[in-house]
């Protein structure tokens, strides 16, 4: 049974950093890639970036670069979503999902159950 | 950065007449266009991609078609279980977007 299974709830304020995981189970996690996405309240998905476990190569979309990190340990199957510092704007739900065997350009087929983020003061 | 465009926002139809779903790319994506389903406090499930090539098990009812920079997600038979919102995604460029949803509503 092909999983990704995401870290819990998070609340935090401005400023704060934050880390949170995405673990895959039940296919080889180093042989595909994961990408994250954001969805804010009512609001359509946003494609973040994409990581490959294999060899971390890492992609961004403008809009998130250089506002968030995405790295991998392979030998732990999971990929990471981290801040350095959080705005109130980062407030949302954030999904991991798989993307493709070796080659991104392949539609997110696996999804992870979300990871809901809260920034406030 | 390629823009995908939903139409309409919101669909309202009755059980078992058809509902079509329009997306429009801003460039050309080729085939590589996906349509997910999402329902509520759930992440989206990938329903087709390629433009037109359902996933195992999904419902005969469900097709994707494309004319150019165009696509179309039909549904033959509205089922009261397809309520949702249905999203489209194109993986052909960095960064790979999405549509902004059309909210499926059944009457």
């Amino acid at each position: 049974d092909v999983r990704l299974v995401q870290s819990g709830a998070e609340v935090r304020e401005p400023g704060e950093s934050l880390k949170i995981s995405c673990k895959g189970s039940g296919y080889s996690f180093t042989s595909y890639w994961i990408g994250w996405v954001r969805q804010m309240p009512g609001r359509g998905p946003e494609w973040m970036g994409i990581i490959y476990p294999g060899d971390s190569d890492t992609r961004y979309s403008p809009s998130f670069q250089g506002r968030v990190t995405i790295s991998a340990d392979k030998s732990n199957d999971t990929a990471y979503l981290q801040w350095s510092s959080l705005t109130a704007s980062d407030t949302a739900m954030y999904y991991c999902a798989r993307q493709g065997y070796s080659t991104p350009f392949y539609p997110m087929d696996v999804w992870g159950q979300g990871t809901p983020i809260t920034v406030s003061s | 950065e390629i823009v995908m465009t939903q139409s309409p926002a919101t669909l309202s139809v009755s059980p078992g007449e058809r509902a079509s779903l329009s997306c429009r790319a801003s460039h050309n994506v080729g085939n590589n266009l996906a349509w997910y389903q999402q329902k509520p406090g759930q992440p989206p499930r990938l329903l087709i991609s390629s433009a037109s090539s359902g996933v195992t098990g999904l419902p005969a009812r469900f097709s994707g078609s494309r004319s150019g920079t165009e696509f179309t997600l039909t549904i033959s038979s509205l089922q009261s279980e397809d309520s949702g919102i249905y999203f489209c995604q194109q993986y052909n460029t960095w960064p790979f977007t999405f549509g902004q949803g059309t909210r499926l509503e059944i009457k």
